[in-house]
């Protein structure tokens, strides 16, 4: 199976910098997505990273090491409407169609 | 360009009921997938389908059956609902080329009393 940890709740200020840590445990793998959660809505796609490496897309940049299975999502001059829930989830080869398997959240309030 | 859509948007159920949560998905995808998620935790993949067959399914009951209609549009449907099966249902669609990126309705919030 798969299995995925990341940290439950980062705090961080209007402007600032936050990286979002993930470890993934599985036996095959394709990649490695983010998805971002506001309260009461659905979860949005952000980046997928399937290659070692830092993929950039404005102020969100996700990156991935595949020998170290972790990867992090890193959020640059937060806003406040970055508060919000941020999903890693694996898309991996065991699987025959596009299952994701999705880790518990990490809750980022950005405080003023 | 409508992206995916689900109905109802709220619905509450007695414990033994069934219950039926449809979706239509994202103009030009052909694949769909559901998902529950409690309050406060990650979506768990429920079944896929395509091509009006299911293609994959996680770690749910048999009570947990789905239907793909020739359009793509799905049905979830749930027996004998327990209290436990309160949670928010999502559906997700994609294409098979670009299977990293699913496009997530607004959910149905499901309350089993």
């Amino acid at each position: 199976g798969q299995s995925l940890e990341q940290p439950s709740e980062v705090t961080a200020v209007e402007g600032a910098i936050v990286q979002i840590n993930c470890t993934y445990q599985t036996s095959g793998f394709y990649g490695l997505s983010w998805y971002q959660q506001h309260d009461g809505g659905a979860p949005t796609f952000l980046s997928y990273n399937a290659l070692d490496g830092l993929e950039e897309t404005g102020r969100f940049s996700s990156f991935l090491s595949r020998s170290d299975s972790y990867g992090y999502l890193l959020l640059q001059e937060l806003q406040m409407k970055d508060s919000a829930s941020y999903f890693c989830a694996v898309r991996d080869k065991n699987n025959a169609g596009n299952m994701l398997t999705f880790g518990g959240g990490t809750r980022l309030m950005v405080k003023p | 360009d409508a992206g995916v859509t689900q109905s109802p948007t709220h619905l509450i159920k007695t414990r033994g009921q069934q219950v039926t949560l449809r979706c239509s998905p994202k103009s030009g995808h052909d694949t769909v997938s559901w998902y529950q998620q409690a309050l406060g935790q990650g979506p768990q993949f429920i079944f896929q389908y395509y091509e009006e067959e299911e293609r994959q399914r996680g770690n749910f009951p048999d009570r947990f059956s789905g239907h793909q209609f020739p359009n793509y549009s799905s049905e979830l449907n749930v027996n004998a609902l327990l209290l436990g099966d309160s949670a928010l249902y999502l559906c997700a669609s994609s294409s098979l080329l670009a299977a990293y990126e699913q496009y997530f309705g607004p959910g149905t919030r499901l309350t089993v009393t």
